[in-house]
């Protein structure tokens, strides 16, 4: 799997957007874009994952440049509780994959009042 | 479903002492992957299996450490015998490959070896 990536850290004010960056200039064509967070003391939780399409869900937006190599996770109004590791994975969700998740150090946010 | 149920929560033994962990996945899920995650390297992939057999066990540190996937809802993580550096919180999560290849993490076992 492509490596990602990602700031160690990034700061956000509540009720603001959070968009944390994510590189994965060597991602292959059968490879989608995964980010997880895990809030303190718990386990991973997903978010959201694209494969070239800008994806949005309950959570958050992900937008994924043409050329595939760096994308965004958008927190659209950022609050305490988002207060998180946040990771960008890239996986192969075919072949021989089985789903496994390799974890880098993930981008620290967090939120302040 | 009740989520991925990890037991116990917390573990406290002596060096040298047998730990097993435990991981009942979601109903339905076909893979099972054990993690470790300490401040030093992070979420480390241990070993996963698919189908209750083991595919890739190259992350397990040493022979010190065991998994088995005896039936598809239950899989344990033995560590005989325990050190000190192995303390670290252990998660287990499940996914349904290919279909849906989402994982859902338990909430970790805190492992602590004195």
């Amino acid at each position: 799997d492509a490596k990602t990536t990602q700031p160690p850290s990034m700061d956000c004010a509540e009720g603001r957007a959070a968009n944390l960056p994510c590189n994965h200039s060597t991602i292959s064509g059968n490879e989608y874009v995964y980010w997880y967070r895990q809030i303190h003391s718990q386990g991973p939780q997903y978010i959201i994952h694209g494969l070239k399409n800008n994806e949005t869900n309950e959570m958050a937006s992900l937008i994924i440049t043409e050329d595939r190599k760096s994308s965004t996770l958008i927190l659209p109004h950022a609050t305490l509780r988002d207060t998180a590791v946040y990771y960008c994975i890239v996986l192969n969700a075919g072949g021989t994959s089985y789903g496994k998740l390799t974890f880098g150090q993930g981008t620290i946010l967090t939120v302040h009042p | 479903d009740a989520g991925v149920i990890q037991s116990p929560r917390h573990e406290v033994t002596e060096m040298g002492q047998e730990v097993t962990l435990r991981c009942k996945p979601i109903s339905g899920h076909n893979s099972l992957f054990w993690y470790r995650q300490t401040m030093m390297r992070g979420l480390e992939l241990l070993i996963y299996f698919n189908n209750n057999v083991p595919i890739d066990d190259s992350g397990m540190p040493e022979d010190r450490f065991s998994a088995k996937m005896p039936n598809a809802s239950f899989s344990t993580l033995k560590i005989q015998p325990s050190e000190p550096r192995d303390s670290a919180v252990y998660f287990c999560a499940s996914s349904l490959f290919p279909e849906n290849t989402e994982a859902f993490f338990g909430q970790g076992t805190r492992l602590t070896v004195v």
